[in-house]
This record gives C-alpha cells, sequence and structure tokens, in this order.
C-alpha cells in the first residue's frame, strides 16, 4: 500500500520570505514522488518529480525538493516566495508495486501576504 | 500543443438527473484517467484506460456512474442518477503511458442541487 501525508493544511508567508511545505509517504517499494500545484479554476500542473535520480530534485518556478529515504520525506522548498505562489500544493506518490497509480495528499492551501 | 480539454467546465442539475462528462486527451497519449476531487481534498482516482481497454475501475461505483474509451481517444464518464454527494470536481488526465507523467485537464466542476 502506499500513501502520503501533507503535515500542513494552510501555510500563509509574506512575500519574499520562505516557503516550505511538508510531505511523508509510505510506499512498499521504491517510489516516485510528485507535487503538482492547482491554481484557482486551473488544471493540475506538475512542479517537479524524482525518480530515483538526484535526491536534490529542482523544479519551475524557483521550487525544489529533497528526497530523504531515511525519513520517508519529500518536503518543498522556495527560499522567495512570490504572490503568484498563492495555490493549492498536492505532494503525491506513485510506485511499479502499486502499478503506478498516483496517490494524492490531501493538499496544502498556501496564501502569499504583500 | 493543445492540453486535456474537458468539457463542460461548470455543470449545475438537479438530484435524479443524469450528467456526463467529455474529455479530450493529449495526442498520441495512451492512458486516460478519471478522478474526483472533494473540496478541500486531493483528487482520487475513479477509471484509468489503456487505450480502450478499462484496466482499473475499482474505485468507480458502478451502480450509477458508467465512462467509455470509444476508439481509444476521447472519454465520457456518465453519472445517472445524479446525488447530492456527487457534487465535486471531476478530473480527466492523459499519459504516453502508465509510468509517463500525467496531465490534468481544468476539470468539471459539478453542483448537484
Amino acid at each position: 500500500a502506499q500513501s502520503v501525508t501533507q503535515l500542513d493544511s494552510h501555510v500563509s508567508v509574506s512575500e519574499g520570505t520562505p516557503v516550505l511545505l511538508r510531505c511523508n509517504y509510505s510506499s512498499s517499494y521504491s517510489p516516485s514522488l510528485f507535487w503538482y500545484v492547482q491554481h484557482p479554476n486551473k488544471g493540475l500542473q506538475l512542479l517537479l518529480k524524482y525518480t530515483s535520480a538526484a535526491t536534490l530534485v529542482k523544479g519551475i518556478n524557483g521550487f525544489e525538493a529533497e528526497f530523504k529515504k531515511s525519513e520517508t520525506s519529500f518536503h518543498l522548498t522556495k527560499p522567495s516566495a512570490h504572490m503568484s505562489d498563492a495555490a493549492e500544493y498536492f505532494c503525491v506518490v506513485s510506485a511499479r508495486s502499486n502499478d503506478y497509480k498516483l496517490s494524492f495528499g490531501a493538499g496544502t492551501t498556501v496564501t502569499v501576504r504583500a | 500543443e493543445a492540453g486535456v480539454v474537458q468539457s463542460p467546465r461548470y455543470k449545475i442539475i438537479e438530484k435524479k438527473q443524469p450528467v456526463a462528462f467529455w474529455c479530450n486527451p493529449i495526442s498520441g497519449h495512451n492512458t486516460l484517467y478519471w478522478y474526483l476531487q472533494n473540496l478541500g481534498q486531493g483528487p482520487e482516482l475513479l477509471i484509468r484506460y489503456e487505450n480502450e481497454e478499462a484496466v482499473d475501475d475499482s474505485q468507480l461505483p458502478k451502480d450509477r456512474f458508467s465512462a467509455e474509451r470509444l476508439k481509444g481517444v476521447d472519454s465520457t464518464l456518465k453519472i445517472q442518477p445524479a446525488e447530492l454527494g456527487d457534487s465535486a470536481v471531476y478530473l480527466c488526465a492523459s499519459s504516453l503511458d502508465r509510468q509517463g507523467q500525467a496531465f490534468f485537464g481544468q476539470g468539471t466542476r459539478l453542483t448537484v442541487v
């Protein structure tokens, strides 16, 4: 079985300050991990993905995430938040053992204060 | 290149009425997914197609939900009859194959009154 826990349902940051979105996963086999972003009335967009290569993954719009197997974590960070980062973020796990089915976390809502 | 296209974007219906959603995946993508997203939650898989074959429909409530993907391209998802609890966003996604990156449409927001 596989699952994802996003530890914060809501994160509020000031513009220009760092963003940290926390994600823990459970998977019985070597997982692939993803972060998707969903802006209001828009489709889900892939930010970045980890597929057993480098543990530090860089994505679009200045986001990056680090895969830590010992902690079963895949936290998403950005050094400086922009107003346009206000959105819903989903951590997702997939594994061959589960036929590559995507399992989504419940999501983290990010608000950015001016 | 066009992304995954879904229609309609919004739909309001009365309970017990039928409703259908349509999805046009990215050209060349063999795998197509329908997801259900309830408010404040992550998407949950309803059904996955490999070409025209439904390879995973274990989460599809078959008493009222049905789906088809004729000719392995476009797909429709139908609910008959709709219930109040079906109010949600229905997302379609496609990928080259089951291991490939999934690309999502904008979704159809269904409200059942």
